[in-house]
Formats: C-alpha cells, structure tokens, sequence
C-alpha cells in the first residue's frame, strides 16, 4: 500500500515554543490530508482537513490559530503547533487519501509524540 | 462523530478466529464500511473495508448483515501479533474520505 511518513517522531519542547510536524505521501499523490490528535488511551479526534493550494478546515473546537496548517504540495502538509502547552502534550497522526482507489481508502503515518514540558 | 458502536474489549486465543463485531445502524446507502487497527504507539493500520458484500483479502474476512446495519471483521487465526486496538469506522457520506473514529475494541490475544 500507500506509505505516508512524518518527521521528526518525536519532539520535546519548552512551554511557549512552536513546534512543527511534517507529513509526507511518499509515492502518491495527496490532494487532502487529514491531521488527528490522540491521548493516552484514547481514540483518534480529526482536528482538520488539510487541501492543497488552499485553506483548511478545522473540526468544531479545534483552534485555527493555534494549530497552523500548510499544504504547499500533492505531498507534504505541516502542522504547526504554535505557543505549545503541556496540555498540548499528545499524539499527533496525520493521513493521507489516495483518491484513485475505490471507496477512498486512507493511509495514516506512524505518528509525533509530543511532549511539551 | 462516531457512527459505530463496539465492544471494549475482546480475548481471543492465539490461533482461534477472533470476530470483533460492530454496530452502525444509522449507516446511509452509500457509506462504506473501513476497519483499521492500532498497534501501542503507531499509526493506523488499515485490514478491509466493503459497502454491501462481504469481502475478504490476505489478513482478515468482513461480514456485512444484509441490512448493512452490522458488520463483523473476522481474524481467521489469530497471532500475538494481532493483540491491538481496532477501529471500525463508517465514512461520512458528504465529507469524502473524513473519518471519524469510535473508541474501538481492544483485542487481547492469549497464548
């Protein structure tokens, strides 16, 4: 299948710093990604869409502001934590669309961890 | 939101089928069905997905009532390997390729 990578894996940050996760499609081309937060023991929440050339769309109660979105290309989106706070602290995944497959199947990275200290 | 219901938790001996079973009743005609699983600390893992028959590839079989209002995944031999968190997830009708996922059923293989 499909691979979707992010970079870096991991990061720990201090309070107030921003942080920056990269989502890449490696051999595919990603018209819409997604961006997803997940704490511990809990499941995936879509936090926003991501399309190429434009704006996202944020889910209802994730700020826009504080989580900056860039898909600049077919195959790299950016997530852009901004002011990061341990309540920020959390698994970030990312996925990715390939809209020639039936039924729009979607592929998912291996995930960010991060920490914000 | 979620649109399916699963139970929390399953245990499955190895080598048995585990049949992790799911609940969409307010599916639309159109909507797909998808399983994904979670392994601890990775990204999601897509198994199969299907609309209206049942289908089956190389890792699991999903079995879809005929009111569509049910489905089950089927692990035909489970391995400790396969102890994961898995998500079965409807796709939303009018926002392609949106997922939006349940709390899952925590499978538990035993040795």
């Amino acid at each position: 299948g499909a691979v979707v990578s992010q970079h870096p894996s991991w990061v720990i940050c201090k309070s107030g710093t921003s942080v920056k996760i990269e989502c890449r499609s490696l051999d595919f081309q990603a018209t819409t990604m997604f961006w997803y937060r997940q704490f511990p023991k809990q499941s995936l929440m879509l936090m926003a869409t991501s399309n190429e050339g434009s704006k996202a769309t944020y889910e209802q109660g994730v700020e826009k502001d504080k989580f900056l979105i860039n898909h600049a290309s077919l195959t790299l989106s950016t997530l852009t934590v901004t002011s990061a706070h341990p309540e920020d602290s959390s698994f970030y995944i990312c996925s990715a669309g390939d809209q020639g497959l039936a039924g729009g199947e979607q592929f998912f990275g291996p995930g960010t961890r991060l920490t914000v200290l | 939101d979620a649109k399916t219901t699963q139970p929390t938790s399953m245990d499955c001996a190895e080598g048995r089928a585990a049949n992790l079973p799911c609940n969409h009743s307010t599916i639309s005609g159109n909507e797909y069905v998808y399983w994904y699983r979670q392994i601890h600390s990775q990204g999601p893992q897509y198994i199969i997905h299907g609309l209206k028959n049942n289908e089956t590839n190389e890792m699991a079989s999903l079995i879809i009532t005929e009111d569509r209002k049910s489905s089950t995944l089927i692990l035909p031999h489970a391995t400790l390997r396969d102890t994961a968190v898995y998500y079965c997830i409807v796709r939303a009708e009018y926002n392609f390729n949106k997922f939006y996922f349940g709390s899952g059923t925590k499978l538990n293989v035993k040795p």
